[in-house]
């Protein structure tokens, strides 16, 4: 089991561009979160998703970010129109269930805007 | 709203000696509390829960309610716990229990 997956490990966009984050589940999991990481700060929580559905999104900024866990592939995590504010590390999280289940991190996705 | 606040942001020892990762939560109800490590080039791995109640690598952690902490100890430091240490609590029970919520991080150096 290779673990989490998440790609590109390095992002670079310019401002105004949009950046897409993937992530890949370990094998068997249906359950994704994504968390941000900016610097010197620990991670947040942003999104919950299952399989075509998002569970919780109360972490996410209303504007420009959007996730989708589709029936089949990765989970992308979207930013539009991206800002240097975004600039963070991007980490992916998955597990078997929900409810107080080991969650397995990603490498993570460090996007640097410019 | 749930805080987890680890107040030293960088930990020297020498090895061998005794080390304490303090870690410190403001929640209304019952969290449960958990500590991850990221070793250098790796990914955020769980190290140990408080549900638990075990010992992962000689580390241990006492959920203290009264004193609202829950640190991270190790009797004898070993230079390859030289990491990055989080300290994160979610909802217990029911409800959001899946949002961790985590603290800024404690890098521990242990040096030879």
């Amino acid at each position: 089991n290779a673990g989490v997956m998440q790609n590109p490990r390095h992002l670079v966009r310019r401002r105004g561009q949009e950046a897409r984050l993937r992530c890949s589940p370990m094998k068997g999991h249906s359950h994704v979160y994504w968390y941000r990481q900016l610097p010197e700060e620990g991670l947040k929580f942003m999104v919950y998703l299952q399989k075509e559905n998002i569970i919780d999104e109360s972490g996410m900024p209303k504007e420009r970010f959007s996730a989708e866990f589709p029936k089949e592939g990765p989970s992308i995590l979207r930013i539009q129109q991206v800002v240097r504010g975004d600039s963070a590390a991007y980490f992916c999280a998955s597990s078997p269930q929900a409810s107080r289940d080991t969650q397995y991190f990603g490498p993570g996705t460090r996007l640097t805007v410019l | 709203a749930q805080r987890v606040t680890q107040p030293e942001k960088l930990l020297s020892v020498f090895k061998g000696a005794p080390v304490e990762l303090k870690c410190n939560y403001s929640y209304s109800g019952s969290p449960e509390l958990f500590w991850y490590v990221q070793y250098s080039r790796q990914r955020l791995q769980l190290l140990l829960r408080h549900i638990s109640r075990e010992s992962i690598k000689g580390f241990t952690a006492d959920l203290n309610k009264g004193e609202t902490s829950f640190h991270l100890k190790k009797p004898f430091a070993q230079e390859e716990d030289s990491a990055m240490y989080y300290c994160a609590l979610t909802e217990g029970g029911g409800g959001s229990n899946y949002k961790l919520t985590f603290g800024k991080g404690t890098l521990l150096t242990v040096n030879p």
